[in-house]
């Protein structure tokens, strides 16, 4: 059965700190990872999906690799900015009809 | 473009009260899931359609569950005899084909949050 464990749960970071947020999975065998942000009482914001045929994906501050043989992912948030503060989830689809399995989330707080 | 919505945005019911809860996906997108979200949790899947028909409804709970997509858009999550631990926030999202797309990026609505008192 498919596991997904985020770690931190929580970072606070001072404004303008590159981070790293962790991801790992315990199986191997999938399809995709995506990289979600959700604000306070409202939905997912898709940020990056990474295929399982590539190791990284770059959008804008944000960059995201992909090691399957090791079961991990990381998020790069570089020059983090106080409208970075929410929370971060992590979710691989390893069944053949896209159901994600997610990652409890890290809470991210830029202070300014 | 309009994105995926999701109706009510909050329902307050009683414990045993039966509910519905619907989605509008994003138009053209065949793929249509539900996810559940408790607090300070990821949230969990419940039930994916392809088109009309529920193509994997192995994360619905129980038989007070159930979700219909009669005509491939529109889709509406139906929970009856409600039970306090069926709190929760209810996602829904939507891909462009799940078919051959499990490579698609999945939109998600706002939720409807559910309190069963």
């Amino acid at each position: 059965k498919q596991e997904v464990t985020q770690i931190p749960a929580a970072l606070s970071v001072p404004e303008g700190e590159n981070l790293v947020l962790n991801c790992s999975f315990t199986d191997s065998a999938i399809y995709n990872l995506q990289w979600f942000r959700q604000d306070p009482g409202k939905g997912l914001t898709s940020l990056l999906l990474i295929q399982s045929s590539q190791r990284e994906q770059t959008s804008g501050r944000l960059n995201a690799s992909l090691d399957k043989s090791s079961g991990r992912s990381t998020l790069y948030i570089a020059a983090s900015q106080p409208g970075d503060s929410a929370t971060y989830l992590c979710a691989v689809c390893s069944g053949n009809t896209g159901k994600l399995i997610f990652g409890q989330g890290t809470t991210l707080q830029v202070k300014p | 473009g309009a994105g995926v919505s999701q109706t009510p945005s909050n329902k307050v019911t009683e414990k045993g009260k039966y509910v519905e809860l619907r989605c509008d996906p994003i138009s053209g997108h065949t793929a249509l899931y539900w996810y559940r979200q408790s607090l300070g949790q990821g949230p969990e899947f419940l039930i994916y359609f392809q088109g009309t028909g529920a193509a994997d409804d192995s994360g619905l709970p129980n038989d007070r569950f159930f979700a219909v997509r009669p005509e491939g858009s529109v889709s509406t999550l139906k929970i009856q005899r409600t039970e306090r631990g069926d709190s929760a926030v209810y996602l829904c999202a939507s891909s462009l084909d799940g078919a051959s797309g499990i490579t698609d990026t999945q939109y998600f609505g706002p939720g409807t949050r559910l309190t069963v008192l």
